[in-house]
């Protein structure tokens, strides 16, 4: 089974600084989809970026933008000029290409952005 | 669009009372999944479908029951409430099969406390 590990329950970043949020993966498949996903304090769910295992160029939407070794089997996630808005809780999501193609998460970080 | 809904909002049950999680999608979605979301352990999948008549286990199936018998609804039911299912609920659908990189999309969640 795979499993999705994000290290950093907490983190904390200045307003228009960059953070970086880890997230690491452990699976035998050579094919998937990774995705990060933001839930802020309303518990709403809200797709953040997604990136194809098969796609060497990283992922880019808007201010945020991932890191993936696919070899380490990392996917980092770096919020740019960090906004108030960005606070919310982060979590890492694998989607494997086999079987019924189950979405597996990871622990979550918790960001705060300080003004 | 309403997307993924989900009722109720907020439930409050006594141990030993069964119950019922509501959730439908209008998007023509054949995978449906219930998630629930503890501090420290992330979204944590317990059932899952891909389909009427289809439904399989996640990783926490343990005190939950689904069955899917139109492509609109995926009701999960607790069958004697325990203080362990105190948890926010998520309903989450995708397309399938289809595209790896088609993301879950949520409902807004359920809060439930069991006392």
């Amino acid at each position: 089974a795979q499993t999705v590990t994000q290290s950093q329950p907490e983190m904390s970043v200045q307003e228009a600084e960059t953070v970086t949020l880890s997230c690491t993966y452990d699976t035998s498949e050579s094919d998937y989809y990774l995705f990060w996903y933001k839930q802020p304090p309303s518990r709403q769910m809200i797709l953040v970026i997604r990136q194809e295992a098969y796609k060497q160029q990283n992922a880019t939407e808007n201010r945020f933008s991932v890191n993936f070794q696919k070899a380490a089997k990392s996917f980092s996630l770096k919020i740019s000029d960090s906004q108030l808005g960005d606070a919310a809780m982060y979590f890492c999501a694998y989607c494997n290409s086999g079987g019924y193609q189950k979405v597996t998460f990871g622990t979550g970080t918790k960001l705060q952005v300080i003004p | 669009n309403a997307g993924v809904t989900q009722t109720p909002k907020f439930q409050v049950l006594k141990t030993g009372q069964s119950m019922t999680l509501q959730c439908a999608q209008d998007m023509n979605h054949e995978y449906m999944s219930w998630y629930r979301q503890d501090p420290g352990m992330g979204l944590r999948l317990i059932h899952y479908s891909v389909g009427a008549g289809i439904t399989d286990q996640g990783e926490v199936p343990n005190g939950y029951n689904v069955s899917r018998s139109t492509t609109e609804d995926f009701p999960l039911r607790l069958l004697s409430a325990a203080p362990s299912q105190t948890s926010v609920y998520f309903c989450a659908s995708r397309a399938f099969p289809g595209a790896l990189s088609s993301p879950l999309h949520f409902g807004n969640g359920t809060r439930l406390t069991v006392t």
